[in-house]
């Protein structure tokens, strides 16, 4: 069964302990993502990565870190420093080349809330 | 910013009537893609049309795209319940290298 798996679904941790939410993908796919969405809000990009070992910063970046040692896998880090890190976690991923027009495909996310 | 911007914020019909939703944008752009999310889960993808396309049909759904004005619109024809979702637009702009800016989303309810 392919897809994008992303655990836990919900995910509680007290104020000032980091938490990293897994992200594992069988679609070979290059390119990876990671976005943020808060209530009534769109999506806003973490960070992001074509290809193995290499990993970009996206639009809300700070507090946030990110490895890809393996193609399948982009887990998300949230550190402390992230001031408000309650928030709908979204894990993604494209095929083909960097610059093919594909569309992304989307984990069920992590409900992650800090108290 | 280059984010879409989805309009109405809120759209409420009555199952079998045609569900319209619009989203425009400020830069030029590769693809604009369309995507739906239930509540609490991931985003699925919709539909994608490329900047050279006018118009585009997948199912009960069409695409149009206005690069002139900067606009597309999602037509969902004969709404069923179970289209009540959110529905999101998705920019591929020239220069993104591969990432896509979501619009904030159009909350659709169809009624029973």
């Amino acid at each position: 069964d392919g897809g994008i798996t992303q655990s836990p679904k919900y995910l509680f941790r007290k104020e000032g302990q980091n938490v990293t939410l897994s992200c594992e993908q069988n679609l070979n796919h290059d390119a990876m993502y990671w976005y943020r969405q808060d209530p009534g809000q769109g999506l806003r990009l973490i960070y992001y990565s074509q290809i193995v070992n290499d990993f970009q910063k996206g639009d809300i970046a700070e507090g946030y870190s990110v490895s890809r040692e393996k193609k399948e896998s982009f887990p998300l880090t949230v550190t402390s420093a992230q001031k408000n890190p309650t928030a709908f976690y979204l894990c993604a991923s494209r095929g083909g080349a960097a610059t093919s027009i594909n569309e992304q495909y989307f984990g069920p996310g992590t409900r992650l809330t800090v108290t | 910013s280059q984010q879409g911007e989805e309009d109405p914020q809120a759209l409420s019909i009555q199952e079998g009537e045609n569900a319209t939703m619009n989203c425009s944008y400020k830069t030029s752009i590769n693809n604009l893609q369309w995507y739906r999310q239930n509540s609490g889960r991931g985003l699925v993808h919709l539909i994608l049309i490329r900047s050279n396309e006018r118009e585009k049909h997948s199912g009960r759904l069409r695409v149009t795209l206005d690069t002139s004005k900067k606009s597309s619109s999602l037509l969902i024809t004969a709404s069923r319940a179970a289209d009540t979702a959110s529905y999101f637009c998705a920019t591929d702009w020239t220069g993104a290298n591969s990432k896509l800016t979501f619009g904030k989303g159009i909350t659709l309810s169809v009624r029973p």
